[in-house]
């Protein structure tokens, strides 16, 4: 079946260090979502992508679509403390479920 | 306007006792979603509903698992008799259709002794 694979599955960081999040996906995806969830918590959405080749801002993180729709990243600028957590991408697995990517899980050294 | 709602947020039992976890989806999403998570396998999908119908149960780990969605505010996930491998948090989330965004829950954090 469909498969979402992240990498890395892990990545420690010194605050002010830039982390990118790297998502490949088995098939051509219809739209790319990310989603962060803190230590303790639940995920929440973040952002969703549609477009071949698309890209998006919020603040410090910059999300991409590749052209193909089989692979995204997500890039976080100048870490903070506050960004400590793990980052999901989620594909669609036809109309009705997500698939979700394993997590990255980032630490940040203050 | 209320999120997923999701009780209890924690449960401590013993092995072989019933568990029941509830879930309030956001009104006016059709579908509901049961997750869990563990450090092991990461985020599984047990079982989605769409319009309170289960679509999709192959999630379910063992027929000690089952899900129902009475109504399109409630609901529940139970497990019996429980283990301590059940031992997880798990997650409730709806979203408006199966392949947008979801909204999930606080979570059930679930330990069997």
């Amino acid at each position: 079946g469909q498969q979402v694979m992240q990498i890395p599955q892990y990545q420690h960081v010194q605050e002010g260090e830039d982390f990118t999040t790297y998502c490949n996906s088995s098939t051509t995806l219809s739209n790319i979502q990310w989603y962060k969830q803190r230590p303790g918590g639940h995920p929440v959405f973040l952002i969703q992508l549609v477009k071949s080749g698309e890209v998006k801002k919020q603040k410090r993180l910059t999300f991409q679509f590749g052209e193909a729709k089989k692979n995204s990243s997500l890039h976080i600028t100048a870490t903070q403390t506050t960004d400590v957590g793990t980052y999901f991408c989620a594909g669609p697995q036809g109309a009705q479920k997500l698939v979700f990517g394993q997590g990255t899980r980032l630490t940040i050294n203050p | 306007d209320a999120g997923v709602i999701q009780s209890p947020r924690h449960e401590v039992t013993e092995m072989g006792q019933e568990v029941t976890l509830r879930c309030k989806p956001i009104s006016g999403h059709d579908y509901l979603f049961w997750y869990r998570q563990t450090m092991m396998r990461g985020l599984e999908l047990l079982i989605y509903f769409n319009n309170n119908v289960p679509i999709d149960d192959s999630g379910m780990p063992e027929d000690r698992f089952s899900a129902k969605m009475p109504n399109a505010s409630f609901s529940t996930l139970k497990i019996q008799p429980s283990e301590p491998r059940d031992s997880a948090v798990y997650f409730c989330a709806s979203s408006f259709l199966g392949n947008q965004p979801q909204h999930f829950g606080d979570g059930t954090r679930l330990s069997i002794l």
